[in-house]
């Protein structure tokens, strides 16, 4: 079983706010990703990492920002929540080329 | 960059056999992965392919040629807990995700 844990679980929060998800792992896998998902649409990578220190932008842009000053902990931050950033954000983690686990998501809502 | 296409959407009966296609045009590759997600949920690790060949593990079955870029996710026995989405990601020291095959499963 995967331990990988994402908090908040829902968060419903109004414009202009400054909001971090937070994404942490026990396994001490040295990769980490977020993902942008809306409701039956396709997983858009936005940030990983391949280690401490190490940050990348994915493949779709993202206002959003990380950090990876710990191996188990991937935090992303949006410094001003819009209605556009209203979406599903999910962490993953994996060793190596070995498979990814998948945390169970955070539902962000921004009014 | 990576090109992964798989279908939409597939409906099949319970205890039937489904088979979903995933095609690949990428830049790498370090072998295929299948994951199911249902609905409102994160995705779950369902097999891996590196080399060319058939994988069974149980019910499901995953096939990969690397010449044809081509893999498939074989589903037996159709349960209704089976409806999902199944997704196909190609393994380029990242994943890239395709968007998804939607099976729905009826009685």
């Amino acid at each position: 079983e995967a331990d990988i844990y994402q908090t908040p679980r829902y968060l419903v929060i109004g414009t202009g706010k400054k909001i971090t998800l937070e994404c942490s792992q026990t396994m001490g896998h040295d990769k980490m990703y977020w993902y942008q998902q809306d409701p039956g649409m396709e997983l858009h990578l936005i940030h990983y990492s391949y280690g401490v220190n190490s940050t990348e932008k994915g493949d779709l842009s993202s206002e959003s920002t990380v950090s990876r000053i710990r191996t188990e902990h991937f935090p992303l931050t949006l410094e001003s929540a819009r209605p556009s950033h209203t979406s599903q954000y999910l962490c993953a983690s994996r060793r190596g080329q070995a498979e990814q686990f998948f945390g169970p998501g955070t539902r962000l809502t921004v009014l | 960059g990576q090109n992964i296409d798989q279908p939409t959407e597939m409906t099949a009966t319970e205890g039937a056999i489904v088979q979903i296609n995933c095609t690949y045009q990428t830049s790498g590759f370090n072998g295929l992965f299948w994951y199911q997600q249902h609905a409102g949920e994160a995705p779950t690790f369902l097999s891996y392919n590196v080399l060319d060949g058939l994988e069974e593990k149980g019910r499901f079955s995953s096939f990969l040629s690397r010449s044809k870029g081509y893999s498939y996710l074989l589903l037996k026995e159709l349960q209704m807990k089976d409806s999902a989405s199944y997704l196909c990601a190609v393994n380029d020291y990242k994943l890239s995700f395709g968007a998804g095959t939607t099976v729905t499963v009826r009685a």
